[in-house]
């Protein structure tokens, strides 16, 4: 079974400009998660979705950030207008619910942003 | 506020000796808690994992400690080979009242042959 698939893989783009990061999640999970990864603060969440249904994004650091799930097979992070602070790792994550609730998240590769 | 905190960013051991990685929380509530491995370019993948029912969970050469009263758990890699080098990751959840999980800042642990 495919993993979660994550793109651009790379991103290189000006400061002002839009980014729009994609996560296809792994088919059957419910929730998805989407992470920063800096060196301060590691893997820090911005914000997640159950069936679809944006549950918690106190972690998006700005309005700049939005996601949307429009569906269950497909995810985007956009910001808009980018900043050199901005450049980081961004990873989708995905998971189920089972009886006892998360076992794991599953990562996709991740989408390094660099803001010029 | 990290909730999650890997006070040692880096880790160098010899081949054939002991890995050990730290894991400090802070919020009592955490009952689930995690190791991700990370490689260069690639996303986290699961480890092992430690309900909080327990004090030890062990697969293969790795074991996870939970100390609940300190508030710290530890990941012991028995022996250590080169291909443990990576970035590792805690993580802690509410396993059956939350959704977050709170990842640490990672140690990169470095096996030298």
């Amino acid at each position: 079974d495919a993993g979660v698939i994550q793109s651009p893989r790379h991103e290189v783009t000006e400061m002002g400009q839009e980014v729009t990061l994609r996560c296809k999640p792994i088919s059957g999970h419910d929730y998805l998660f989407w992470y920063r990864q800096t060196m301060m603060r590691g893997l820090e969440l911005l914000i997640y979705f159950n069936n679809n249904v944006p549950i918690d994004d106190s972690g998006m650091p700005e309005d700049r950030f939005s996601a949307k799930m429009p569906n269950a097979s497909f995810s985007t992070l956009k910001i808009q207008p980018s900043e050199p602070r901005d450049s980081a790792v961004y990873f989708c994550a995905s998971s189920f619910w089972e009886r006892g609730g998360h076992r794991e998240l599953f990562f996709g590769e991740g989408s390094r942003l660099t803001v010029l | 506020d990290q909730q999650v905190k890997q006070n040692s960013p880096s880790l160098s051991v010899q081949e054939g000796r002991i890995s050990i990685l730290n894991c400090d929380y802070t919020n009592s509530m955490f009952d689930y808690f995690l190791w991700y491995k990370k490689y260069p370019a690639e996303g986290p993948t699961f480890l092992i994992s430690i309900s909080s029912i327990k004090d030890k969970n062990e697969d293969g050469r790795f074991t996870v400690f939970l100390n609940k009263s300190a508030k710290h758990l530890s990941l012991h890699i028995v022996p250590s080979q080169p291909g443990d080098s990576a970035v590792y990751f805690c993580a802690a959840s509410r396993r059956n009242t939350g959704n977050q999980f709170y990842f640490g800042t990672g140690t990169s642990l470095t096996v030298i042959p």
